[in-house]
């Protein structure tokens, strides 16, 4: 079965340092999505993605954090200055479409952990 | 705004016996409903879901889910727990009449824990 993939699997950098968390969505898949969950919390949206610019994005999803489809294939969410509180896991979803009825596909994440 | 919550922070249960776990939502529209699970370092797994039609649906490993709209709920169950499903639960929400199409509001998880 088509996964999403996503890498590196872990990830730390030093506060202030800009980091590139990379994503493989499924291949026939056009929507694209950024999640995370800080350690004991929830899982919380931060944004999706289609048509090679931002449909919606979450307060969390600030002038740090962008998205960038490069390619065909890649999907990457850039921290430009990471700070503590950026530590979480991340995990990139793709779906087939927008329609309600196509659940979201995740990935295994990237644990980003910021010293 | 559009809300999950999962009451039951863990759930126990023995092997063979029926698990429950509990989700109830708030939407202002129309929900689409949705279960995953999150087995220890990999991400989420989608179970089953809830767009319209028959209130119980039925997705992977044996897994359903009862849709109740007068209480808001979406209880997945599965009649006879496998020491395998200990694992995290999560319910999910979309608003599908708003503009909001691609955020899923997810519960905070429920640990279920299967005992031999």
């Amino acid at each position: 079965e088509p996964e999403v993939t996503q890498t590196p699997s872990h990830q730390v950098t030093q506060m202030g340092q800009e980091v590139i968390l990379r994503c493989v969505p499924i291949s026939n898949h056009l929507y694209f999505y950024w999640y995370r969950q800080i350690l004991g919390q929830k899982v919380e949206f931060l944004v999706s993605f289609y048509n090679n610019e931002i449909s919606e994005k979450s307060e969390i999803f600030d002038d740090q954090f962008s998205v960038e489809r490069p390619d065909g294939s890649n999907f990457t969410l850039k921290i430009r200055s990471t700070k503590l509180e950026d530590s979480a896991m991340y995990f990139c979803a793709s779906s087939v479409s927008r329609g309600g009825n196509q659940p979201q596909h995740f990935g295994d994440g990237t644990r980003l952990s910021i010293l | 705004a559009q809300s999950v919550a999962q009451p039951e922070d863990q759930v126990n249960v023995a092997e063979g016996n029926p698990l429950t776990v509990k989700c109830t939502y708030s939407v202002s529209g129309n929900p689409y409903l949705f279960w995953y699970v999150q087995y220890p370092n990999r991400g989420l797994q989608f179970l089953l879901k809830y767009i319209t039609g028959d209130n119980l649906v039925k997705g992977s490993y044996g897994f359903e889910a009862e849709f109740n709209k007068s209480q808001t709920s979406f209880h997945l169950k599965k009649p006879s727990a496998l020491v395998s499903d200990s694992a995290l639960y999560f319910c999910a929400v979309r608003d599908v009449t708003t503009d909001s199409w691609g955020k899923l509001q997810f519960g905070a998880g429920t640990q279920v824990v299967v005992t031999p």
